[in-house]
């Protein structure tokens, strides 16, 4: 069974840092990884999908890295801007699996202080 | 110009009754979810339903029901509510069929059962 762990569970750093996100993930033979945002009350934004042929994507300030061996994921968020706090969670789907079969992570709480 | 929107936002109701979401995508995707996310903010899948399966995750209780009168509608019943059942609730699309796309959520409903 794919179990996704994220740390730290909260994260507050000043305006202006380059931050990173951590998630784990037991099962390596994964078909692809996806980190989200969700703001209070709102539903989940994807931010980036990483395809398990993949090392990184990028978009804007932000940057995933995979390493399947090491059953890992980060989230680089550069420059961070008040605007950028929100909860990051990180989803793993199986290989062999559909998008039904995403393993969510519990979440990082970043507070990004102006 | 929604992409998934789900109805209502807030939902607070007596134990016993028997209360529905809707849920409804306009982006042409193949398949819909439910998922419910708890207290501690890990989201867990509930049904995935596309036009051949509907796959019903076996932890979620019978009291629990997927309607679909089209591809782009699935609405969620819920009978003989209990306090347990207290949660947002989240409905989400992807295209699972050909090149994969991200999941698209709604913004959420949070259930309140007293």
């Amino acid at each position: 069974k794919q179990e996704v762990t994220q740390i730290p569970a909260a994260l507050s750093v000043p305006e202006g840092e380059n931050l990173v996100l951590n998630c784990s993930f037991t099962d390596s033979a994964i078909y692809n990884l996806q980190w989200f945002r969700q703001d209070p009350g709102k539903g989940l934004t994807s931010l980036l999908l990483i395809q398990s042929s993949q090392r990184e994507q990028t978009s804007g300030r932000l940057n995933a890295s995979l390493d399947k061996s090491s059953g890992r994921s980060t989230l680089y968020i550069a420059a961070s801007q008040p605007g950028d706090s929100a909860t990051y969670l990180c989803a793993v789907r199986l290989k062999g699996g559909s998008a039904r079969q995403l393993t969510f992570g519990s979440g990082t709480q970043l507070t990004v202080l102006p | 110009d929604t992409a998934v929107s789900q109805t209502p936002k807030y939902l607070v109701t007596q134990m016993g009754n028997d209360k529905s979401i809707k849920c409804e995508q306009n982006l042409g995707h193949d398949t819909m979810y439910w998922y419910k996310q708890d207290s501690k903010k890990f989201l867990k899948i509930m049904f995935s339903y596309n036009n051949k399966e509907l796959i019903i995750n076996e932890t979620v209780p019978n009291r629990f029901s997927p309607k679909s009168p089209d591809k782009a509608h699935l609405n969620l019943h819920i009978n003989s509510l209990e306090l347990g059942d207290s949660a947002v609730y989240f409905c989400a699309s992807s295209q699972d069929g050909g090149s994969p796309s991200p999941l698209h959520f709604g913004n959420g409903t949070r259930l309140t059962v007293t």
